[in-house]
């Protein structure tokens, strides 16, 4: 399995820009989590999407940010427009379903707000 | 609010060295424990922890959990240059994941 994908991995961009970070959940996965880490606040759950439904956003910051899953198999994060503050690395999750199961990471986008 | 908290914030050993990381926590509606190694990228699942006084196996890692006091000890034997890493302890309630702010291990060779 190739585990969870995360694009782009890296990303440059201005501030007041729109950024996009785009994911695809392990195949079977029912429940897909955004995480933002930082090195004051480290790990925190931003949304959690159960069967492509959003079920908990209490952890998105403001509504400059927003997240999508269209399908089983896909899920963005955007942020418009995107602050200095934003900067941080930007975890996908997936697990199999609700409950008592393991969350697998994807790689992380990078994200830097100039 | 959900609250983890893990011992020490970091530590530096010897090759070959024990290490034993502690994670307690308060939580609304514990499922379980896990424990995470995160080096350099994303985290890696390494434990999860849903009974009391079960003691979970890896290699030269270990762990336990403790639901009467709220605890959770993760032990890396004869440790080696590879274990250098941050290691994130969180519990999981229904579907959430609190995370500490992890114990960053250093082995030195």
């Amino acid at each position: 399995d190739a585990g969870v994908i995360q694009s782009p991995r890296h990303e440059v961009t201005e501030m007041g820009q729109e950024v996009t970070l785009r994911c695809k959940p392990i195949s079977g996965h029912n429940s897909l989590f955004w995480y933002r880490q930082t090195m004051m606040r480290g790990l925190e759950l931003l949304i959690y999407f159960n069967n492509n439904v959003p079920i908990d956003d209490s952890g998105m910051p403001e509504d400059r940010f927003s997240a999508k899953m269209p399908n089983a198999s896909f899920s963005t994060l955007k942020i418009q427009p995107s602050e200095p503050r934003d900067s941080a690395v930007y975890f996908c999750a997936s697990s199999v379903r609700q409950g008592a199961y393991e969350q697998y990471f994807g790689p992380g986008t990078r994200l830097t707000v100039t | 609010e959900d609250k983890v908290v893990q011992s020490p914030l970091s530590l530096v050993v010897h090759e070959g060295d024990t290490v034993t990381l502690n994670c307690s926590y308060e939580v609304t509606n514990f499922r379980s424990l896990l424990w995470y190694k995160q080096e350099k990228k994303a985290p890696t699942f390494l434990f999860m922890l849903t009974s009391s006084g079960i003691e979970k196996k890896s290699g030269r890692l270990s762990s336990i959990l403790d639901k009467k006091e709220l605890f959770s000890i993760l032990n890396i034997t004869a440790t080696q240059t590879g274990d250098s890493a941050v290691y994130l302890c969180a519990v999981l309630n229904d579907y959430k994941l609190s995370f500490g702010a992890g114990t960053t291990v250093t082995v030195r060779a």
